[in-house]
C-alpha cells in the first residue's frame, strides 16, 4: 500500500482538452515531485516543491502548470498538450528535498496519460 | 555520453542463478548512489543506497567504484519474483539522475 496516492490513474484528453493530475502524500514529507517517465528512457524531473514553494522547474513547456496548495497535495494543470506528451507522469514525496545525500523518494503509481 | 547509462537488457535468467548489472556515471564529483526497483505497470521503489565500503541485503549486494565511476548490483539465487526494471540513481551537482533502467527477467 501506497503512502503517495494518484488521480486519476488513466487519463485520455484531446489536444484542446484542460485536465488535471491529483497527487496526495500522507507520511509527512516536505517535498513533493513531478516526473515524467516516457518508453526505454529516464525518469525526467518536471517540477520539484520543497515547503509548498517551488524550488526547480526544469524547463517544462507551459502547457504544464503545477500547483502546491499544502505539503500534502500537489497537481499537474494540463491544457492544449501534444501526442508527444503521452508517457506515465510520476508523483513523488520526500522527508526532505532530494540531493546531498537526501532521503528515500516514495512513488505514487502514476497517471498514464494518452493525448489523441 | 550519457549522464547515467545501463544496459537495458533484457537478461534472461534461470532462477535461481546469480545475475549482475552495472551502471555507469560520468561526474565523478556524483555523492550518493542508489538502485531502485520498477515492477512492470508499477512504480519505482528503493532498493538499497550504495555505500563507498559496499553493502548486501540479503541476496543482493551492491559495490561503488569511484576509479571507473560505476556501481554494480549482484542478486544471488535469483527469484520469479525479482522480474523487474532495475534503475540506477546518481546524486551529482544535488539532483538525482536516473538511468533509464535494465529489465530483468528470471525464468522458471
Amino acid at each position: 500500500e501506497t503512502g503517495v496516492t494518484q488521480t486519476p490513474r488513466h487519463l485520455v484528453m484531446g489536444m484542446t482538452n484542460k485536465k488535471s493530475l491529483k497527487c496526495e502524500q500522507h507520511l509527512g514529507h516536505n517535498a513533493m515531485y513531478w516526473y515524467k517517465q516516457s518508453a526505454k528512457k529516464p525518469l525526467e524531473l518536471m517540477f520539484v516543491y520543497s515547503l509548498e514553494e517551488r524550488v526547480e522547474n526544469n524547463s517544462v513547456p507551459s502547457r504544464f502548470s503545477p500547483e502546491c496548495p499544502n505539503s500534502s497535495h500537489l497537481f499537474l494543470h494540463l491544457h492544449t498538450l501534444q501526442p508527444e506528451d503521452s508517457a506515465l507522469y510520476l508523483c513523488a514525496s520526500s522527508q526532505e528535498q532530494t540531493g546531498g545525500g537526501g532521503g528515500e523518494l516514495f512513488f505514487g503509481e502514476g497517471s498514464r496519460l494518452t493525448v489523441l | 555520453r550519457k549522464e547515467v547509462e545501463q544496459d537495458p537488457g533484457p537478461f534472461n535468467v534461470p532462477e535461481g542463478a546469480t545475475v549482475a548489472f552495472n551502471c555507469t556515471y560520468s561526474n565523478s564529483a556524483s555523492q550518493s548512489f542508489f538502485w531502485y526497483r520498477q515492477d512492470c505497470r508499477k512504480e519505482p521503489k528503493l532498493l538499497m543506497s550504495v555505500y563507498s565500503s559496499g553493502n548486501e541485503d540479503g541476496r543482493f549486494t551492491a559495490q561503488l567504484n569511484r576509479a571507473s565511476q560505476y556501481i554494480s548490483l549482484l542478486i544471488r539465487d535469483s527469484k520469479l519474483s525479482d522480474s523487474a526494471t532495475y534503475l540506477c540513481v546518481v546524486d551529482s551537482n544535488y539532483q538525482l539522475i536516473w538511468g533509464a533502467g535494465t529489465k530483468l527477467i528470471i525464468k522458471p
